[in-house]
């Protein structure tokens, strides 16, 4: 059985920090693009970063470039996100997901709060 | 600012057909597959529709996708109080840097 789950999210101050994790288990973690997605309070999703599997490509949209690493462990089966310089449109549910087109599977979230 | 711009409200009563365009452009519909989701506030999405028309293992085929130019829609048929939910349209678009954009979202709801 497939699982993501989400861990890391706080309330942060602006300008803060936080590092997200999401633990994976029962698919081969390493040969998967692997996404991270948001939810704002009344808002819909939107597209954060995504790594292929190899960690050879990172992209981000633009609204988190330059203030968020996306990361991962395969020797783990870990993806992280690390949230530099928080604004108050960060406040959001962060969604880890398996693929990159076709995200097949998701975690329940973790809630970040600047 | 969403890309992706789907009605912000569909609804049907039991048994009745709804349908959710997804209306984008040259640089995301118009080259590239468009996935569905739905999302029930709390849960995870989930994915519905993918490479513009298919449906993954689990998914009834009730839901269906098209696609046409720079246009695509979700058909839900025989509409069930369980089908209630938010649904997003999503592809990549390739305008300047390759980003994978969801649409503005619809609200089904089961009258």
């Amino acid at each position: 059985e497939v699982q993501l789950l989400e861990s890391g999210g706080n309330l942060a101050q602006p300008g803060g920090s936080l590092r997200l994790s999401c633990a994976v288990s029962g698919f081969n973690f390493s040969n998967y693009v692997m996404t991270w997605v948001r939810q704002a309070p009344g808002k819909g999703l939107e597209w954060v970063s995504a790594i292929s599997g190899p960690s050879d490509t990172t992209m981000y949209t633009d609204s988190v470039k330059g203030r968020f690493t996306i990361s991962r462990d395969n020797s783990q089966d870990m993806l992280y996100l690390q949230m530099n310089s928080l604004r108050a449109e960060d406040t959001a549910v962060y969604y880890c997901a398996q693929g990159r087109g076709s995200l097949a599977y998701w975690g329940q979230g973790t809630v970040v709060t600047v | 600012q969403s890309v992706l711009t789907q009605p912000p409200s569909a609804s049907g009563t039991p048994g009745q057909s709804v349908t959710i365009s997804c209306s984008g452009s040259s640089s995301n519909i118009g080259i590239n597959f468009v996935y569905w989701y739905q999302h029930l506030p709390g849960t995870a999405p989930k994915l519905l529709i993918y490479k513009n028309n298919q449906r993954p293992s689990g998914v009834p085929d009730r839901f269906s996708g098209s696609k046409s130019g720079t246009s695509a829609s979700l058909a839900i048929n025989g509409l069930r109080s369980e089908d209630e939910a938010d649904y997003y349209c999503a592809a990549w678009d390739d305008s300047l840097n390759a980003v994978y954009v969801f649409g503005t979202g619809t609200k089904v709801t089961v009258l």
